[in-house]
């Protein structure tokens, strides 16, 4: 059974600075790699996805995956107020449904 | 673009009573979603369908029920509710039927069990 595990839990970083993310999943025939973002009281939104090994870059965001190490991550560059939210990264093997992390919830301080 | 309709936005209940959550979706997907939330913690599945009349349960799915009549909705039922329970439901669509599409997520529904 897939198990998706996100780092740090909460955490707080200034604005301008760089924000990562951790995800990890625990089944190498995983395919599709995605990440969310929540802000308080409203729906999941996607953000970036990914299928293979390497970088996919859109923006300020920044998806790293390398799935020998089953890890991927999100990095967000100059990380803005308007990016305090809870985000949440999603799994998913061929033709299974998504499966979603932890969520880390991140503060923006101005 | 289209839009995700959940129903009722607030459900308060009692323990031991059969809830009823309804989701409509106008983007003519496939498959739809429920998940619940609690705290503002990860997404947990509880049920899945990839096609009108068809069910797939997540690994949240002992205590509920679904339906998928329509292709445009699907609807969740506590058949217990729990005393004390607080969580948000949330109802989700894909264009494909398998995981690897972006899912739309609904406003959701709020639960409480007094």
């Amino acid at each position: 059974q897939q198990k998706v595990q996100q780092s740090p839990e909460s955490l707080i970083v200034p604005e301008g600075a760089m924000t990562s993310l951790n995800c990890t999943f625990s089944d190498s025939a995983s395919q599709y790699f995605a990440w969310y973002r929540q802000h308080s009281g409203k729906a999941p939104k996607a953000l970036m996805s990914i299928f293979s090994n390497g970088e996919k870059e859109e923006g300020r965001f920044t998806i790293h995956l390398n799935k020998a190490s089953l890890h991927f991550s999100l990095h967000i560059r100059d990380s803005q107020p308007s990016d305090s939210a809870l985000y949440l990264c999603a799994v998913s093997m061929g033709g299974r449904a998504l499966i979603f992390g932890t969520g880390t919830t991140v503060s923006v301080s101005p | 673009g289209g839009i995700i309709t959940q129903t009722p936005k607030f459900l308060i209940g009692q323990e031991g009573q059969k809830l009823t959550l309804k989701c409509q979706q106008n983007f003519n997907h496939d498959t739809m979603y429920w998940y619940r939330q609690d705290s503002g913690k990860g997404l947990r599945l509880i049920y899945y369908s990839i096609t009108e009349n068809d069910l797939q349960k997540g690994d949240l799915s002992e205590g509920y029920d679904a339906s998928r009549e329509k292709k445009s909705s699907f609807s969740l039922t506590v058949t217990s509710a729990q005393k004390n329970e607080m969580a948000v439901f949330l109802c989700a669509s894909s264009i494909g039927r398998t995981g690897g599409y972006e899912q739309y997520f609904g406003p959701g529904t709020r639960l409480t069990v007094l």
